[in-house]
C-alpha cells in the first residue's frame, strides 16, 4: 500500500474562504501531481511537480496554486473557495519503473464541498 | 486527440460470475496502458500495467489483455466478489512522456451482487 497521505479528508466550507489541502509522501518520490475528479467522470491533472521549487499546471485549468518546498509535501491552496470549485482532489506521486515507465500511487482525496 | 474510452459505463453481476470490460484508446505515440480500481471516496490503486511488448498480464482474479495494433484492452474479472465492487479505470500513457502523465477513461462501474 502506497504511503501517501490526505488531509482533510472531508471539508464542507462557506464561500470566499482560504482552504489549504495537504498531501504528504514518504516514498521520496520526485514526482507529485494533483488531479481533480467529478462523480461519474475521469480525473483532470491540474498541477504537477518535478521536484522541489518546480511546478507546472496541468491539462485542466484551476483558480488554486501549489508549492513543493519539501520533497514530500505538495499542498494544494485555494485563495476564495466557491461552489464551481466543489469537487474531489486527488494527489498522487510516482516512481520511475522504467525509462519513460512511472507507476501513479495515489492518496485516498479531499472531498470538497463549497456552501 | 488523445483519448481514452471504456464500455459499459456500468455493469451489474452476481457473486461468483466472471465479467470483461472493455477500454479503447487513441493515445499515440503509446507507452503502457494501465488499469486501476478505486473504491468509491477513495484514490484509485493500480492493477496491471502493461507495455507495448505485452498482450496479457495477470493480478489474481484479473487479468488484462492488450491488442495495440487495434489499440484496445480488456480487464477479465473472474469469480467475482463483493469487494469486487468499485469503479474500474483504464489508463494509458504515452510514450516518452518523462512527466509520467496519463490518460484517464471515464471508469466502469461494476456492482456485484450476492
Amino acid at each position: 500500500e502506497a504511503d501517501i497521505y490526505q488531509t482533510p479528508r472531508y471539508l464542507v466550507i462557506g464561500t470566499g474562504k482560504k482552504i489549504t489541502l495537504e498531501c504528504s509522501q514518504t516514498m521520496g518520490h520526485d514526482k507529485m501531481y494533483w488531479y481533480q475528479q467529478d462523480p461519474g467522470m475521469e480525473l483532470h491533472l491540474i498541477h504537477y511537480s518535478y521536484g522541489v521549487n518546480s511546478t507546472e499546471k496541468g491539462d485542466l485549468s484551476s483558480e488554486s496554486t501549489v508549492s513543493r518546498i519539501r520533497t514530500e509535501h505538495f499542498p494544494l491552496t485555494l485563495e476564495s473557495a466557491r461552489p464551481s470549485h466543489t469537487s474531489q482532489y486527488l494527489c498522487a506521486s510516482s516512481l520511475a519503473m522504467l525509462p519513460g515507465l512511472y507507476e501513479q500511487y495515489f492518496g485516498p482525496g479531499t472531498r470538497l464541498t463549497v456552501t | 486527440k488523445n483519448q481514452v474510452e471504456q464500455s459499459p459505463q456500468s455493469l451489474i453481476i452476481l457473486e461468483g460470475k466472471n465479467c470483461t470490460l472493455q477500454c479503447n484508446y487513441t493515445v499515440s505515440p503509446f507507452s503502457n496502458l494501465r488499469w486501476y480500481k478505486q473504491d468509491t471516496g477513495r484514490g484509485p490503486v493500480s492493477l496491471t500495467i502493461m507495455t507495448f511488448s505485452e498482450n496479457t498480464k495477470s493480478n489474481g482474479r484479473y487479468t488484462a489483455t492488450l491488442d495495440a495494433d487495434t489499440k484496445q484492452s480488456s480487464l477479465h474479472i473472474t469469480a467475482s466478489q463483493l469487494s469486487d465492487s468499485a469503479s474500474y479505470i483504464c489508463v494509458v500513457s504515452d510514450r516518452g512522456s518523462t512527466l509520467g502523465r496519463l490518460y484517464f477513461g471515464r471508469g466502469t462501474q461494476l456492482t456485484v451482487w450476492p
